[in-house]
């Protein structure tokens, strides 16, 4: 089974400047998605970033950027010129589009970052 | 654009009560699927439906059933609620997995409190 793991339960940046969010994950597949979904205080989870497995160019999303490493498993999301609406929970999430059984679909989510925004 | 609508958007329980939790989605999404989230845990599936008739166990599904009479909605159901159902609970839909643009889209969650 998928695991995904994010080891940094907390982190803070100061406004306008650039943070990283790290992201590990386990799998033996080749084939499959990775997803960034922020949630804020709100809980509305918002799809922030996503990267197809087999597309070796890091996405981009006008702030929000990936460092997608497929050898070493790892998926960290960067935000340069961070706002106050920035301040979240970020959840790392996998999604296979091979998986059968209990796991069809299956969006398999790390354990959340929460990042401070400091003005 | 609507989207998921989820409701309600708070609910507390008494142990043994039943309730539903509603979702509905606009965007003739064939994929939906119930998770749950708890601290420190991400989110959790419980269950999915690949299309209207068919739903299928997650990796959590005990104490809740699901049906999908419709394309558009997919309620939850807890029978008996126990206090270790306190979560918060997110009802999300996507295009069929294996396709391309396959994020999930979610509702706004529902905050449960089972007492």
């Amino acid at each position: 089974a998928q695991t995904v793991t994010q080891s940094q339960p907390e982190m803070s940046v100061q406004e306008a400047e650039t943070v990283t969010l790290s992201c590990t994950y386990d799998t033996s597949e080749s084939d499959y998605y990775l997803f960034w979904y922020k949630q804020p205080p709100s809980r509305q989870m918002i799809l922030v970033i996503r990267q197809e497995a087999y597309k070796q160019q890091n996405a981009t999303e006008n702030r929000f950027s990936v460092n997608f490493q497929k050898a070493a498993k790892s998926f960290s999301l960067k935000i340069s010129d961070s706002q106050l609406g920035d301040a979240a929970m970020y959840f790392c999430a996998y999604r296979s589009p091979n998986a059968g059984g209990t796991s069809y679909g299956k969006l398999t989510f790390g354990q959340g970052t929460i990042l401070t925004v400091h003005p | 654009n609507a989207g998921v609508t989820q409701t309600p958007k708070f609910q507390v329980l008494k142990t043994g009560q039943s309730m539903t939790l509603q979702c509905a989605q606009d965007m003739n999404h064939e994929y939906m699927s119930w998770y749950r989230q708890d601290p420190g845990m991400g989110l959790r599936l419980i269950h999915y439906s690949v299309g209207a008739g068919i739903t299928d166990q997650g990796e959590v599904p005990n104490g809740y059933n699901v049906s999908r009479s419709t394309t558009e909605d997919f309620p939850l159901r807890l029978l008996s609620a126990a206090p270790s159902q306190t979560s918060v609970y997110f009802c999300a839909s996507s295009l069929t997995p294996g396709q391309m643009n396959t994020e999930a889209f979610f509702g706004q969650g529902t905050r449960l409190t089972v007492v």
